[in-house]
């Protein structure tokens, strides 16, 4: 069955970075890309971006250019995204998920990771 | 980037009601539309597919329909396993955006 292991929770201090995880199995990885989506409670759920699993291209929300960046191991599966200099509005719980394709340019997003808290504080 | 207005922001309903969320679209999206729904505590799942498509599991008692701006997310029935939160996506084009969600409460 298809699964998507995220690392665990995280707390740091303001201005830090911080890398999560996101490994997934049950399917063949780099048939898939993974997106990524941030939820606050401030802001619902905010589409961060997509990488591809196969050749590492991404393609990321013009809003977290600069804070986001995500990369890709495929010998194990796994998908990282890294968080720079994080501050209060990163607090979140960020999670990835894997796209299906249903025609045309169209993904829906049909499995999620379990979601990785990050909370910034000092 | 494609704006998602999703109404209304919350909803009470009464077991066995049919209840309709709405999702309007700043611009033509065809039918390249998802719906999710996360439960208190849980994780988002996706439940409706290119508008109108039940995602395997989903019971038939939710429905979708629309094209273009405007799209509807029906539940008949309603149960108590149906609270939750309910969001439209786009997929048509990056970058992807959200509804604000529906918060689904049962009277």
């Amino acid at each position: 069955q298809v699964q998507l292991q995220q690392s665990g929770a995280e707390l740091v201090r303001p201005g830090v970075s911080v890398k999560i995880s996101c490994k997934g199995s049950g399917y063949t990885f780099t048939d898939y890309a993974m997106h990524w989506v941030k939820q606050s409670h401030a802001k619902s759920l905010e589409w961060i971006g997509v990488i591809s699993t196969y050749n590492g291209n991404t393609n990321y929300n013009q809003k977290f250019k600069g804070k986001a960046t995500m990369t890709v191991d495929k010998s194990s599966s796994t998908t990282y995204m890294e968080l720079a200099r994080l501050t209060s509005e990163d607090s979140a719980i960020y999670y990835c998920a894997r796209p299906n394709y249903y025609g045309g340019s169209y993904y829906a997003l049909d499995y999620w990771g379990q979601g990785t808290s990050v909370t910034v504080s000092s | 980037d494609i704006q998602m207005n999703q109404s209304p922001s919350s909803l009470s309903a009464s077991l066995g009601d049919t209840i309709t969320i709405t999702c309007h679209v700043s611009q033509n999206i065809n039918v390249w539309l998802s719906w999710y729904q996360q439960k208190p505590g849980d994780i988002p799942k996706l439940l409706i597919y290119k508008a109108s498509n039940l995602h395997t599991g989903v019971p038939s008692r939710f429905s979708g329909s629309g094209s273009g701006t405007g799209f509807t997310l029906t539940i008949s029935s309603l149960q108590p396993e149906d609270i939750a939160t309910y969001y439209c996506q786009q997929g048509q084009s990056y970058p992807y955006t959200f509804g604000g969600g529906t918060k689904l409460e049962i009277k």
